[in-house]
C-alpha cells in the first residue's frame, strides 16, 4: 500500500462547477500537509498548506481530518486554467527527508 | 533571479553511458534534492543535501550519485545509465527552516535505450 494515496482521476467537470478531490495517508505521525499543483510536462509548484483547522486561499479550500487520516482540497467556480493534476504532499516528521508526494488526481475543466 | 535552472532539458543514452544531470539555484538555499517522477507513483526522493559538503540518501539513490561542494550546485550523476532510469527527474530546493516550501525546477526528461 502506497503511504500516500490518491484517486488519480481525471475529473472532468465543466467550468464554474465545484470539484473536490481527497487524499489518504497511512502513517499516523505524519505532521505537514501540503497541495501542490503540476502543469503538463512542467514542475509542481506549492499551492496551499493545509491546517488542522482547515483553510481558504480564493476559491480552494484545503481540510484535514487526522482521525480519518485525509486531507482534501475544494475548488469552487472552477476555472480553465484549474485544469492540472493536483499533488497531495505529506511530510512524516518535518524533516526535509521525510516528504511523500502522492502520484496526483488529474483534474480537466470544459467550456 | 532564475531560480532553479536545470540542464539538459531532453537527454538520451544508451545502457550503460553515463552522464551528469545539472542543478543549480540563485536563492540563496540551504536544502536541495533530486527526484524522479515516474507515471502513476509520484515523486521519489533520490537523494538530498543540507548544506555544502552535506549529502544523504533517498527512497531510490542505487544508480545515482550526487556532490555538494557550493551552495548553489547539486549535480546528479548516472553512474552506469539502465532502462529502468528512464524518467523525468526534478531538482528542487528550500530555504533554511522552510523545507516543506519546495521549488522545483523544470525538469529533465532522460530516455535510456
Amino acid at each position: 500500500r502506497k503511504e500516500v494515496e490518491q484517486d488519480p482521476g481525471p475529473f472532468n467537470v465543466p467550468e464554474g462547477a465545484t470539484v473536490a478531490f481527497n487524499c489518504t495517508y497511512s502513517n499516523s505521525a505524519s505532521q505537514s500537509f501540503f497541495w501542490y499543483r503540476q502543469d503538463c510536462r512542467k514542475e509542481p509548484k506549492l499551492l496551499m498548506s493545509v491546517y488542522s483547522s482547515g483553510n481558504e486561499d480564493g476559491r480552494f479550500t484545503a481540510q484535514l481530518n487526522r482521525a480519518s487520516q485525509y486531507i482534501s482540497l475544494l475548488i469552487r467556480d472552477s476555472k480553465l486554467s484549474d485544469s492540472a493534476t493536483y499533488l497531495c504532499v505529506v511530510n512524516r516528521h518535518s524533516s526535509a527527508s521525510k516528504i511523500i508526494f502522492g502520484s496526483g488526481t488529474r483534474l480537466s475543466i470544459r467550456p | 533571479n532564475a531560480g532553479v535552472t536545470q540542464t539538459p532539458k531532453f537527454q538520451v543514452l544508451k545502457t550503460g553511458q553515463s552522464m551528469t544531470l545539472q542543478c543549480a539555484q540563485d536563492m540563496n538555499h540551504e536544502y536541495m534534492s533530486w527526484y524522479r517522477q515516474d507515471p502513476g507513483m509520484g515523486l521519489r526522493l533520490i537523494h538530498y543535501s543540507v548544506g555544502a559538503g552535506i549529502t544523504d540518501q533517498g527512497e531510490v539513490p542505487n544508480g545515482y550519485n550526487v556532490s555538494r561542494s557550493t551552495t548553489e550546485d547539486f549535480p546528479l550523476r548516472l553512474l552506469s545509465a539502465a532502462p529502468s532510469q528512464t524518467s523525468v527527474y526534478f531538482c528542487a530546493s528550500s530555504p533554511r527552516g522552510s523545507y516543506n516550501e519546495q521549488f522545483f525546477g523544470p525538469g529533465t526528461r532522460l530516455t535510456v535505450l
